[in-house]
């Protein structure tokens, strides 16, 4: 069974600093990785998917890389804004999807 | 345009009760999908459907049952509510392909089970 695991599970960060956040999974037979990002009382948004034949993809402030074969992915957020507290959640889709834990960001400003 | 919605958005039930949360799309999407999430245990999945009329298991399908009359929506059942159901449950809907597939989710519904 896919395991999926994100560390830290909560982060504060001041604004304006670069973050990384990660995730980790256990079987590299993926279809694609996503970064979710979900607010408190809310549901998830997609922010980022890499196929699985894909090192990275980027969308504005946001670099997601995937590494299949150690079962890494990391997401970098630059400049970060008090707007992006909130928690980040991966998920890898074999023959189904398995999210993380997610990590709890804050920025203060 | 509404995307993926759930009704209704908080319930409270009595241990042994039943209901059914209701899920739509307007997306004309293949694959919808039941999440339950519970703290410290990510979102895992309770079933899942691949087209109208069609329904699978996912990780967690015990004491649940789904159903996919109509392609825009996705039915999921609680016969017999226990405590251990109280959780907040998403919906989510994809297009068909695997590589590219996105799933979309709906604001979730918050069940509590006394």
């Amino acid at each position: 069974k896919q395991e999926v695991t994100q560390i830290p599970a909560a982060l504060s960060v001041p604004e304006g600093e670069n973050l990384v956040l990660n995730c980790s999974f256990t079987d590299s037979a993926i279809y694609n990785l996503q970064w979710f990002r979900q607010d408190p009382g809310k549901g998830l948004t997609s922010l980022l998917l890499i196929q699985s034949s894909q090192r990275e993809q980027t969308s504005g402030r946001l670099n997601a890389s995937l590494d299949k074969s150690s079962g890494r992915s990391t997401l970098y957020i630059a400049a970060s804004q008090p707007g992006d507290s909130a928690t980040y959640l991966c998920a890898v889709s074999g023959n189904q999807f398995y999210f993380g834990t997610g990590t709890s960001l804050t920025v203060i400003p | 345009n509404a995307g993926v919605t759930q009704t209704p958005k908080f319930r409270v039930l009595k241990t042994g009760q039943s209901m059914t949360l209701l899920c739509a799309q307007d997306m004309n999407h293949e694959y919808m999908y039941w999440y339950r999430q519970d703290p410290g245990m990510g979102l895992r999945l309770i079933h899942y459907s691949v087209g109208e009329g069609t329904t699978a298991k996912g990780e967690v399908p015990d004491g649940y049952n789904v159903s996919r009359l109509k392609k825009q929506n996705f039915l999921l059942g609680l016969e017999s509510a226990a405590p251990s159901q109280t959780s907040v449950y998403f919906c989510a809907s994809s297009d068909s392909g695997r590589e590219t597939e996105t799933q979309y989710f709906g604001p979730g519904t918050r069940l509590l089970v006394l």
